[in-house]
């Protein structure tokens, strides 16, 4: 059983409309959450973090995070093509700096 | 701040010969870590080092993977002898104290033939 699960897409979205992420997760101890975005041949950048329970708002980028029902989820406001990338979900399980990967959703955005 | 350096970018080797990737981490970033990512299995931690000692290396393939670091802005990926299958991309990532946020370098792309 995979720790980290991600649809890997490709999810395809209209210029301009919401994109919506999800990942789930196994460990119930798991404190900190975090995605990455990956342009093709590029290398894994930090979009945003997250701690606690709710939403976590960073320009058009919105965490949203459920540990009762162990789901992270990112929200991209109006899309652009230059979101255009692969997402990935990372969780930090064993409390030792280690972070656990999804296997990433390809996001492609419609002019 | 330079980032995370890897060398080389692109390596193009024969099956049976030696590769050395390096790496030199953001300076004053105490953890480290190298990845493979291919297609078919994602980002892949092969080794975790944290202030130059090896924590996990439960994810080096076999004994053909070995990794160094000898001091605190110089690590090396080797790996002897290489094989078609070892073809993947190589990010080394670092990390400072105590923090999980990891800063990824450009990679090193190695094909073996």
């Amino acid at each position: 059983q995979k720790e980290v699960e991600q649809n890997s897409g490709p999810l395809s979205v209209p210029e301009g409309a919401i994109a919506s992420l999800n990942c789930t997760y196994s460990d119930r101890g798991s404190q900190s959450f975090f995605w990455y975005r990956q342009y093709s041949g590029k290398s894994p950048e930090l979009i945003m973090s997250i701690y606690s329970n709710g939403d976590k708002e960073d320009g058009r980028f919105t965490a949203q995070l459920n540990k009762a029902s162990q789901y992270v989820s990112l929200l991209i406001r109006d899309s652009q093509p230059s979101d255009s990338a692969t997402y990935l979900c990372a969780v930090n399980i064993y409390s030792n700096y280690q972070l656990i990967w999804g296997a990433g959703t390809k996001l492609i955005i419609k002019p | 701040d330079a980032g995370v350096i890897q060398s080389p970018r692109h390596e193009v080797t024969e099956m049976g010969q030696e590769v050395t990737l390096r790496c030199k981490p953001i300076s004053g970033h105490n953890s480290l870590f190298w990845y493979r990512q291919t297609m078919m299995r994602g980002l892949e931690l092969l080794i975790y080092f944290n202030n130059n000692v090896p924590i996990d290396d439960s994810g080096m393939p076999e004994d053909r993977f070995s990794a160094k670091m000898p001091n605190a802005s110089f690590s090396t990926l080797k790996i002897q002898p290489s094989e078609p299958r070892d073809s993947a991309v190589y990010f080394c990532a670092s990390s400072p104290t105590r923090q999980e946020t990891q800063y990824f370098g450009p990679g090193t792309r190695l094909l073996v033939l």
